[in-house]
Order: structure tokens, then sequence, then C-alpha cells
């Protein structure tokens, strides 16, 4: 069965620290992975997404990805947080005419 | 600017009392979706139509119904809401065949009194 593991419920990190954020996906064959961003009663936001090719991608607001084939692996970083990227933060795979498969989901706090 | 829109962003029904959600865009795709995302939960695939083919996910309650009319409206129809219904409700759209990536909307609040 497909899925999509986010490990870390919740994060903590202080305001100018870097971020990761963990996720691991099971599919037949490479899927096409996403990260999304949510802030509280909102919808989602698109930060970026792997089809294929370079394995780096870069996103908005300052975020980037690294996909490792060998990890099934697909981590979010971000090198300096700022308080608004408090949200809560999802890791997707499939695409087209499928639909997506979500992670459960980590939680960004971020300290002052 | 193009997007996806849901109404109302915020929704209260009685319990039993039939409801629809719809959701618009003017991104000019051809596949809609709609997610079920409880409090504190990943958004649940429900349904998607690609073009006029509708495709029900196997674990989609009967409950849960849509329509397509045209390429830019999707509605979702609750027939008998039950408190466990209480979610929110996203639309997506994305181009089959072109870029694959959903786009969402803001989604609306349903609250089942």
């Amino acid at each position: 069965a497909q899925s999509v593991t986010q490990p870390d419920i919740h994060i903590t990190v202080s305001e100018g620290a870097s971020l990761e954020l963990r996720c691991n996906y099971s599919y037949g064959a490479t899927p096409y992975l996403f990260w999304y961003v949510q802030s509280p009663g909102q919808g989602l936001q698109l930060l970026l997404k792997y089809f294929s090719g370079d394995t780096l991608v870069q996103g908005i607001k300052g975020f980037e990805a690294e996909f490792k084939r060998s990890q099934s692996s697909f981590n979010l970083r971000k090198p300096s947080v700022h308080w608004s990227d408090a949200a809560e933060y999802f890791c997707a795979a499939g695409g087209g005419a499928d639909g997506l498969t979500f992670g459960k989901g980590t939680h960004l706090i971020i300290q002052p | 600017d193009a997007m996806v829109i849901q109404n109302p962003r915020y929704q209260v029904t009685q319990f039993g009392k039939p409801v629809t959600l719809s959701c618009s865009q003017t991104l000019n795709h051809n596949v809609m979706y709609w997610y079920q995302q409880k409090s504190s939960q990943a958004p649940k695939l429900l349904f998607h139509y690609y073009d006029k083919d509708f495709n029900n996910e196997a674990d989609t309650p009967d409950n849960f119904q849509s329509r397509r009319p045209n390429t830019s409206f999707c509605f979702l129809d609750i027939r008998s809401p039950g408190l466990g219904d209480a979610a929110m409700y996203l639309c997506a759209t994305a181009q089959r065949g072109g870029l694959e990536t959903q786009y969402f909307g803001p989604g609306t609040r349903l609250l089942v009194l």
C-alpha cells in the first residue's frame, strides 16, 4: 500500500535556526513528491515539488527539499526560520488524476 | 489571479440536514478533487472528477456525493450529515497531462450541530 510517513508530530525550533522536516514514502515506483504548508484554518499552500531530475529542489519562502531514492526520503529544509514559518507541514506523494497521499503532518513551533 | 475558490468558508448545519459545499476554479484544470480533513489529521481524498468522469475512493461513505456541472464548478453534497462529518473540506484542482500539481482552495469548515 502507498504511504507517506512524517515521523515528527511536533518540532520546536528557535527563530533564526535551521530546520529539517523528515518525510519517507513507500510506493511501487518513485512518485511525484510535494511539500505543502497549512496555517490554522487555511487551505494548503504548495511549497515545492519533485517530479524528476535534479534531486535538490527549491521552493518558495526559502525552503528546499532533497530527494534521496536510496532512503525513500524527501526531507524539507530551511537554513534560517522566521516566526511566520510556524504552521503545519504536510509531505505528500502521488499526483495527476490520482489523489495525493499525505503524511500526518508536522507541527512547527518557532521559539523567540 | 487564477485560483481555487470555496464557498462558504464556514458552514453550520444540523444533524441529518443535507448540505452542499461549492468549489470553483479559474485555472481551467481538468481534474477536481474533494478532500476531508478532520482536526489534527491529514487530508483524506473522498473522490475526484477527471473531466466528467467521477472516481470515488473505495472507503468514501455513500452519504457523500459530488456533482461537476461544468469545468469550473464542483459540488460536495452531504445527504445526511452526522456529528462525525464535522471537518474541513478541501477542494483541489490539477491538470492531468500537465504539471500534475494540485492547487488547493482555502477550505470550508463544516460544523454539525
